[in-house]
């Protein structure tokens, strides 16, 4: 079956430290992939995308995330933490652009100062 | 360019009435794609139109929902005879030509009481 799996449903990291968010996909073809955010009472926002080429993709606010395709991974990661970034970080996949996107279930990233 | 506009921004029905969410794509969208987020759960996704076409509706349950995109007008999901289970965020999201990214509105929160 196709899934999403985010195995961390929080996180908390001290300002200014890094930070790795796991994303594991199941499906039988490259998918892809997408990291968003969701701000509490709010709609989500694109950090980033990979569809093919280069598996280090630049996002906004800082972002990065890599796809391993040996590992079926796409995780998220960002070198320093502001107390900004502290929100819902949702991965997902598709078989075909923007349609139909499986999400997994989140994780809280929590900031401490 | 407005992002996509969803309203009510929150709905509050009596079991038994019938909830109606409305979306307007980015201007020049014409893919709109509808999602239900339940509490503690990432978004599931429901159903995808064109205008005046249904893609795809496999996420979609069987009764009681319907959704549309007429040639003019926002498109709507609709929901009949609420229950307390459909309580949720219902986020709709649009993308361009190319599939290649979808942008999110800010939900509208339906509660059933």
């Amino acid at each position: 079956a196709q899934s999403v799996t985010q195995p961390d449903i929080h996180i908390t990291v001290s300002e200014g430290a890094s930070l790795e968010l796991r994303c594991n996909y199941s499906y039988g073809a490259t998918p892809y992939l997408f990291w968003y955010v969701q701000s509490p009472g709010q709609g989500l926002q694109l950090l980033l995308k990979y569809f093919s080429g280069d598996t280090l993709v630049q996002g906004i606010k800082g972002f990065e995330a890599e796809f391993k395709r040996s590992q079926s991974s796409f995780n998220l990661r960002k070198p320093s933490v502001h107390w900004s970034d502290a929100a819902e970080y949702f991965c997902a996949f598709s078989g075909g652009g923007a349609d139909g996107l499986t999400f997994g279930k989140g994780t809280h990233l929590i900031i401490q100062p | 360019n407005a992002g996509v506009m969803q309203n009510p921004r929150h709905l509050v029905r009596r079991r038994g009435q019938e909830a109606r969410l409305r979306c307007s794509p980015m201007k020049g969208h014409s893919h709109v794609y509808w999602y239900r987020q339940l509490p503690e759960e990432g978004l599931k996704f429901m159903v995808y139109l064109q205008k005046e076409n249904i893609i795809d509706e496999s996420g979609m349950p069987k009764e009681r929902f319907s959704a549309e995109f007429p040639k003019e007008g926002p498109s709507i999901l609709r929901i009949q005879q609420v229950v307390r289970g459909d309580s949720a965020a219902y986020f709709c999201a649009s993308s361009p030509v190319d599939r290649s990214e979808a942008f999110f509105g800010q939900g509208t929160r339906l509660t059933v009481v």
